[in-house]
């Protein structure tokens, strides 16, 4: 099946940083990925859209200016969390959705666990 | 809107059971529907998928069920094995006129005794 990479896997930061996560389809084009954040006991919430080449479209109540996404290439999306607090704390994962023959799947990848102290 | 718990609901079974996991979604504009299997600390992987256009679909030791008149999506796990203790989420597919869009019901925590 398709192969959907996200790095880092964990990360720990202080508060008031930035951190970075990276969403990569290994072996094929997404012009459309997904954010998702999921806090224990919970399901996936839908954040954004990240969009190839134009800007990402946010879910009702997430900050874009806080939870920065690029999407500059087919193959990458990247999710920023900006001076990031405690309650960032979360399990992020990303999507990516593949076409082919006239069919649409949506691949994950493995998720990040942020912890910001 | 989303709905936020505090917890799953949870399934128990005993190995060799049958198991059904249910889901009611919200959006009768949804065409796409998809259950997904988690593990703890892994992101979503895909079990089964049924379009709008059927009411029953079947893969390997799964079935899902569809039921739009009352919009109700079950999983069926037959012969359940230890190794399917996880976290299960229906997700419906809903097309808007800027694209479509995946959202997740609560989950159903299932866990199988030996």
């Amino acid at each position: 099946g398709a192969v959907v990479s996200q790095h880092p896997s964990w990360v720990i930061c202080k508060s008031g940083t930035s951190v970075k996560i990276e969403c990569r389809s290994l072996d094929f084009q997404a012009t459309t990925m997904f954010w998702y954040r999921q806090f224990p006991k919970q399901s996936l919430m839908l954040m954004a859209t990240s969009n190839e080449g134009s800007k990402a479209t946010y879910e009702q109540g997430v900050e874009k200016d806080k939870f920065l996404i690029n999407h500059a290439s087919l193959t990458l999306s990247t999710l920023t969390v900006t001076s990031a607090h405690p309650e960032d704390s979360s399990f992020y994962i990303c999507s990516a959705r593949r076409f082919r023959d006239r069919d649409e799947k949506l691949f994950f990848g493995s998720g990040t666990q942020l912890s910001v102290l | 809107g989303e709905s936020v718990g505090l917890h799953l609901p949870t399934l128990s079974v005993q190995e060799g059971d049958n198991s059904i996991i249910n889901c009611a979604y919200s959006n009768s504009a949804s065409d796409y529907f998809i259950w997904y299997k988690q593990e703890s600390g892994k992101g979503p992987q895909f079990i089964i998928d049924i379009r709008s256009n059927m009411d029953k679909r079947q893969g390997q030791r799964v079935t899902v069920l569809l039921n739009k008149t009352v919009k109700h999506l079950s999983l069926q796990i037959a012969a359940t094995q230890p190794g399917d203790s996880a976290v299960y989420f229906c997700a419906e597919n809903i097309r808007e006129t800027s694209g479509s869009r995946l959202t997740f019901g609560e989950g159903t925590q299932l866990t199988v005794n030996p």
